[in-house]
């Protein structure tokens, strides 16, 4: 079984309208992130998580909100997606600093029309 | 300037040659990954440092933790290495990761 999933793998939206990414793991890491990747601009930080509703904002972070209520998922929302925010998103999870491997998800193709 | 820099960008090369990617970053770190994404696929981790050096098959892996360095080999290189090859440090003080751009390796048999 995978450690860490990615739900849905594939949305097309039109713009304006609200959209949920959620992300799974099971390996019982504190720290979770999403990431959009872009061509050109490799992986970006839009959010990150370091335990149950601690989170903070990366790089990216406008136009997006998260939420952490349980170890085990971080859900990333855009409220009304706009175009610019069609793109790759991954999510991560990490164990304690340094302790463990880090471990991504398959990644979401978000098309926003 | 970014926090993590990789070279090259691009990088080219006849099948069985030996392959070096460098990154330098500029935080202070608990661990630096070394992850590769084929095309279209996704983001796999091949190593984590904390310091020295580690091996996986033709994989090898060093770090410089004074010089914030590192560098991946890759020894005998094959069409199946082609893929694109990321740095990443986990910050010290916050656990952000940050990622370097990556490097594009195109092994051509």
């Amino acid at each position: 079984d995978a450690g860490i999933t990615q739900s849905p793998r594939h949305k097309v939206t039109e713009t304006g309208t609200p959209v949920t990414l959620r992300c799974h793991q099971t390996e019982n890491h504190r720290y979770m992130y999403w990431y959009r990747q872009d061509p050109g601009h490799g992986l970006r930080l839009i959010h990150y998580s370091y335990g149950v509703k601690d989170t903070d904002k990366g790089e990216v972070s406008d136009g997006y909100s998260v939420s952490r209520s349980k170890t085990e998922d971080f859900l990333l929302t855009l409220e009304s997606a706009t175009s610019s925010q069609t793109s790759v998103y991954f999510c991560a999870s990490a164990g304690h600093s340094g302790a463990n491997v880090l471990t991504f998800g398959a990644g979401s193709r978000l098309t926003v029309l | 300037k970014n926090e993590v820099e990789q070279s090259p960008q691009n990088l080219t090369a006849q099948e069985g040659e030996f392959i070096t990617i460098n990154c330098s970053y500029s935080v202070g770190i608990s661990a630096l990954h070394w992850l590769q994404q084929h095309p279209g696929g996704g983001i796999v981790s091949l190593f984590m440092l904390s310091s020295g050096k580690k091996k996986h098959g033709r994989l090898i892996a060093t770090i410089n933790i004074q010089e914030k360095h590192s560098s991946l080999h890759i020894t005998a290189s094959h069409p199946r290495d082609s893929a694109v090859y990321i740095c990443a440090v986990r910050s010290h003080n916050t656990d952000k990761l940050i990622f370097g751009t990556g490097t594009r390796l195109q092994v051509f048999p």
